[in-house]
């Protein structure tokens, strides 16, 4: 059954600080991995990867995966109280339903 | 260009009833993907329309239901509803297939008493 972990499934952490969340997965002829921010309600899009070791980067936040590891990292550097929110990575195998970890909650405290 | 809108945002029901909610993409979308959200399991993924057609469906009882209209706009209907059915229920658009990128809706939050 494909399935989708992530840890830490909780983070505090002071502004500035710079967190790493962390995601490894087991689908089914793998297609994608993506990362959303959800804060109230809809999770946003923030990256989608599908090659091993491109680093994609958005401002403070990058995200890079490791398909030989079936892994991905997300880094956030200098954070701040914005950043505040789960943050969720799906995989997607041959099926092409997306699976879903449970999300890691990030809390930045001022 | 309007984001994905879900309609209602808040229902509150009795066990027994049933319940539809509605979803319209993003304009030019043609996929509707349905998640159910609780705090327990997380995210998981219902069914997916496109082109008016189930393409895909996710491990969840035949109570849930669903269909998509020529316009893409997708409903979603949940029968003989149990307190476990409470939840949040998102629904995603994209472009084509599931291969594209999901654009969320904020939601439907179902409670069950």
């Amino acid at each position: 059954e494909d399935k989708v972990v992530q840890s830490p499934l909780s983070l505090v952490v002071h502004e500035g600080d710079t967190v790493t969340l962390n995601c490894s997965y087991e689908v089914t002829n793998f297609r994608s991995l993506l990362w959303y921010k959800q804060e109230k309600k809809a999770p946003t899009f923030l990256f989608m990867l599908t090659s091993s070791g491109i680093e994609k980067k958005s401002g403070r936040l990058s995200s890079i995966l490791d398909k030989k590891e079936l892994f991905s990292i997300l880094n956030i550097t200098a954070t701040q109280t914005g950043d505040s929110a789960i943050y969720l990575c799906a995989a997607q195998g041959g099926s092409e339903k997306l699976v879903f970890g449970k999300g890691t909650k990030l809390t930045v405290n001022p | 260009k309007a984001g994905v809108t879900q309609t209602p945002r808040y229902l509150i029901k009795t066990r027994g009833q049933q319940v539809t909610l509605s979803c319209s993409p993003i304009s030019g979308h043609r996929s509707v993907s349905w998640y159910q959200q609780t705090p327990g399991q997380g995210l998981q993924f219902l069914f997916e329309y496109f082109s008016e057609t189930q393409r895909n469906k996710g491990n969840f009882p035949g109570r849930f239901s669903g269909r998509q209209f020529s316009n893409s706009r997708s409903e979603m209907n949940v029968s003989t509803l149990e307190l476990g059915d409470s939840a949040l229920y998102l629904c995603a658009s994209s472009f084509g297939t599931s291969g594209d990128t999901q654009y969320f809706g904020p939601g439907t939050r179902l409670t069950v008493l």
